[in-house]
């Protein structure tokens, strides 16, 4: 069974550019969630859908970020215009709905944006 | 809210030593707590995950965990590492009441084994 896919797993952009990050999710998971770590930090939580609905996007950072889940499956993370502060890891996890363990998160590998 | 600290950012350590990564949180409300690992190149995986009952857990791999309530911390440990448990370490917890499954993360230990 594949695991939770992000693309590209690099990318490297110059200051004001777009990039819009996926996220293919393990199918059958309804929960989808974005995670940020900037360098040297700590990985922070950015948004969480459930379906295609935001549940909680609390830690989206402003409004130069852009995140869809279009039928409830793929999602995409989209910053524009990218800053210099954009840059580090951005992880996607997915997990059933249900109390935990339904909850229990899978990640991706994890794309590396670093805005130049 | 809720918050994570890894005291340690870095620990080397020589193989077959042992070795403790420390962690320790903050929640005004019952939290399940979890260990996850990154080795490199690769995505985050679940190491071992405190729920409730018996307050030490342990990995597949030798790794071990204690809950401790009074102390608010989840140290992680193993009695003997090797070469291949170079990875950085994420302590994390997550909220039980209304669970949703976000996590919040502390900043990361990374472990280097020594041969």
């Amino acid at each position: 069974e594949a695991g939770v896919t992000q693309f590209p797993s690099h990318s490297v952009i110059e200051k004001g550019q777009t990039v819009t990050l996926r996220c293919d999710p393990i199918s059958g998971h309804d929960n989808l969630y974005w995670y940020r770590r900037v360098m040297g930090k700590e990985i922070k939580f950015l948004l969480h859908f459930v379906k295609e609905s935001k549940q909680d996007e609390s830690g989206m950072p402003n409004n130069r970020f852009l995140a869809e889940r279009t039928g409830g499956t793929y999602s995409t993370l989209k910053v524009q215009p990218a800053e210099l502060e954009d840059s580090g890891v951005y992880f996607c996890a997915s997990s059933f709905v249900g109390p935990y363990p339904n909850t229990e998160a899978f990640f991706g590998q994890g794309t590396r944006l670093t805005v130049v | 809210a809720q918050s994570v600290t890894q005291l340690d950012s870095q620990v080397p350590v020589f193989e077959e030593a042992p070795v403790e990564l420390r962690c320790n949180y903050s929640s005004s409300v019952s939290v399940y707590l979890f260990w996850y690992v990154q080795y490199p190149n690769q995505g985050l995986q679940l190491l071992l995950k405190y729920l409730s009952g018996s307050t030490l857990v342990e990995s597949i791999n030798g790794f071990e965990a204690e809950f401790n309530k009074s102390q608010t911390s989840f140290h992680l440990r193993k009695p003997s590492v090797h070469i291949s448990d170079t990875a950085e370490y994420f302590c994390a917890v997550s909220k039980i009441s209304g669970n949703t499954g976000k996590l919040i993360f502390g900043q990361g230990t990374t472990l280097q084994v020594k041969p």
